[in-house]
C-alpha cells in the first residue's frame, strides 16, 4: 500500500530533550516536506527536500533540523525542544517538484507536547 | 512574501444549500491545490489546478482557478453533512518549490 508513515504518533517530552520524528514513504517520491499545524494558523512548512541531500527552509525552520540521506526517509530533528514547539506535525511527499504538479500525500501526523 | 488567504475561515450552513470558499494568493503561480481534513485526521488531496481557467469537479465539489485574479474557488452544491470538514488551499511557488497553505475553512453542515 502506498503510504507515508510517521513515528511516533504521539510524544510527550520535556524542554531540552532531543528528539527525532521519523518519516518514510514507499512511493519513490522525490519531494518531501514537514509541516506543523497549529489552531488558527493552518499548516506552515518547516523544511522541504527536493531530492536526496537537497533540503531547504520553509517558513518556520527555527529550532528544527532535517536530513535526507535516502530518498524514502526524511526525519525531523528537534535538538532542544521548547514548549512553543508543541504542535501537530505532518510529513508529506509528492512525486517531483520538477513535474507539472506537486500534489502531496500526507502522513497520519505526530502530536508533540513539550512540557 | 507569498501569502494565501482563505475566506471564510468558518462556515456553518444547512444541508441542501450552495456556498463558495475563496482562496486568494499574492504571487504568480499556476499550481493550486485543495485538500480536505476531517477532525483528528490527516489531509487528503481533493483537486489539483494547473492552469488559468482550470475547473475540476468531484461530486458536490467544484474547484476553479483564475491565475490573473490570483483566485481559486471551491464551490459546494447542495451540501450534505458528510462534507463537514476543514478545507485548505495551497499554492506552489515554482521558483523555489516552497508550498504555502491557507489557514483553512472549517465547514460545518447542519443536518
Amino acid at each position: 500500500e502506498a503510504q507515508v508513515t510517521q513515528n511516533p504518533r504521539y510524544l510527550i517530552t520535556v524542554t531540552g530533550k532531543k528528539l527525532t520524528v521519523t518519516c518514510s514513504q514507499n512511493m519513490n517520491h522525490e519531494y518531501m516536506s514537514w509541516y506543523r499545524q497549529d489552531p488558527g494558523l493552518g499548516l506552515r512548512q518547516i523544511y522541504y527536500s527536493m531530492n536526496v541531500e537537497v533540503t531547504d527552509k520553509g517558513d518556520v525552520p527555527e529550532g528544527y533540523k532535517v536530513s535526507r540521506k535516502e530518498k524514502r526517509n526524511f526525519p525531523l530533528i528537534l535538538e532542544s525542544p521548547s514548549p512553543n514547539q508543541t504542535s501537530l506535525y505532518f510529513c508529506a511527499s509528492s512525486l517531483s517538484s520538477g513535474r507539472a504538479y506537486n500534489e502531496q500525500f500526507f502522513g497520519p501526523g505526530t502530536r508533540l507536547t513539550v512540557l | 512574501e507569498l501569502k494565501v488567504e482563505q475566506n471564510p475561515l468558518f462556515l456553518s450552513m444547512q444541508e441542501g444549500k450552495n456556498y463558495t470558499i475563496y482562496c486568494n494568493y499574492s504571487t504568480t503561480s499556476d499550481r493550486l491545490y485543495w485538500y480536505r481534513q476531517d477532525p483528528g485526521k490527516s489531509l487528503e488531496s481533493l483537486f489539483v489546478l494547473l492552469s488559468n481557467g482550470a475547473v475540476k469537479q468531484e461530486g458536490r465539489l467544484m474547484a476553479s482557478l483564475d491565475t490573473k485574479a490570483r483566485l481559486s474557488t471551491l464551490h459546494i452544491t447542495a451540501a450534505v453533512h458528510d462534507l463537514s470538514a476543514t478545507y485548505f488551499c495551497a499554492v506552489d511557488r515554482r521558483r523555489d518549490d516552497k508550498i504555502i497553505f491557507g489557514k483553512g475553512t472549517r465547514l460545518h453542515i447542519l443536518p
